[in-house]
């Protein structure tokens, strides 16, 4: 069965500090991985995917299939990316997103 | 237009009694998803509705859970004789079609005390 594992519960920051958000994953085929984020009191959605290899919001994660990882990256943190982010995961032939439990970050002044 | 609304917002019961949980999706998405957000426990998967294809039931954690979508469009979850393991924010999500699973539209929850 496929696994999404967010390793850190919490991760606080100062701002303009580089910020990695652990993402591991277990799946036999070829996944497919997003990141979704919560702001307070907004409701949650979707920030990136792998396949579109794109930059959000200063956000960039890379599929890593040798150490099954896509972390979640961004070169210099600020306070208002402070939220829930949660890793999730697709597998082929499926609409079912298995999403990992989610890391608390914390971006202070 | 309108996003992915749920109501009630908040519901407290007490243990042993049903609820039922109400999702009105984006008006044309085909596909409904139900999720529970457990303190610590992320997101869980609960049931998939795609059209008028039977249900992917598989991540409802017990007998005591149940739901259905009417006309392809609302959907309702119901819990039966609750448990207070059962409190939790229960979310919906729709999108547009089949394949686009990732850009799910979520509503904003419905958070069930159990007491």
């Amino acid at each position: 069965a496929q696994r999404v594992t967010q390793p850190e519960k919490l991760l606080s920051v100062f701002k303009g500090a580089p910020v990695e958000l652990k993402c591991n994953y277990s799946y036999s085929g070829s996944p497919e991985l997003f990141w979704y984020v919560q702001y307070s009191r907004q409701r949650l959605q979707l920030l990136l995917r792998h396949i579109s290899r794109e930059s959000i919001k200063g956000f960039t994660a890379d599929l890593n299939k040798g150490e099954t990882s896509f972390h979640l990256k961004k070169p210099f943190a600020q306070e208002e990316d402070s939220a829930m982010y949660y890793c999730a995961l697709k597998e082929g032939g499926s609409e079912k997103l298995v999403f990992g439990k989610g890391t608390k970050l914390t971006v202070n002044p | 237009g309108a996003g992915v609304s749920q109501s009630p917002s908040n519901k407290v019961t007490e243990k042993g009694k049903d609820v039922e949980l109400r999702c009105d999706p984006i008006s044309g998405h085909t596909a409904l998803y139900w999720y529970r957000q457990s303190l610590g426990q992320g997101l869980e998967f609960l049931i998939y509705f795609q059209g008028n294809s039977a249900p992917d039931k598989s991540g409802l954690p017990s007998d005591r859970f149940s739901a259905e979508r009417t006309g392809g469009s609302v959907s309702t979850l119901t819990i039966q004789r609750t448990q207070q393991e059962d409190s939790a924010v229960y979310l919906c999500a729709s999108s547009l079609q089949p394949g686009r699973a990732y850009e799910q539209y979520f509503g904003p929850g419905t958070r069930l005390t159990v007491t």
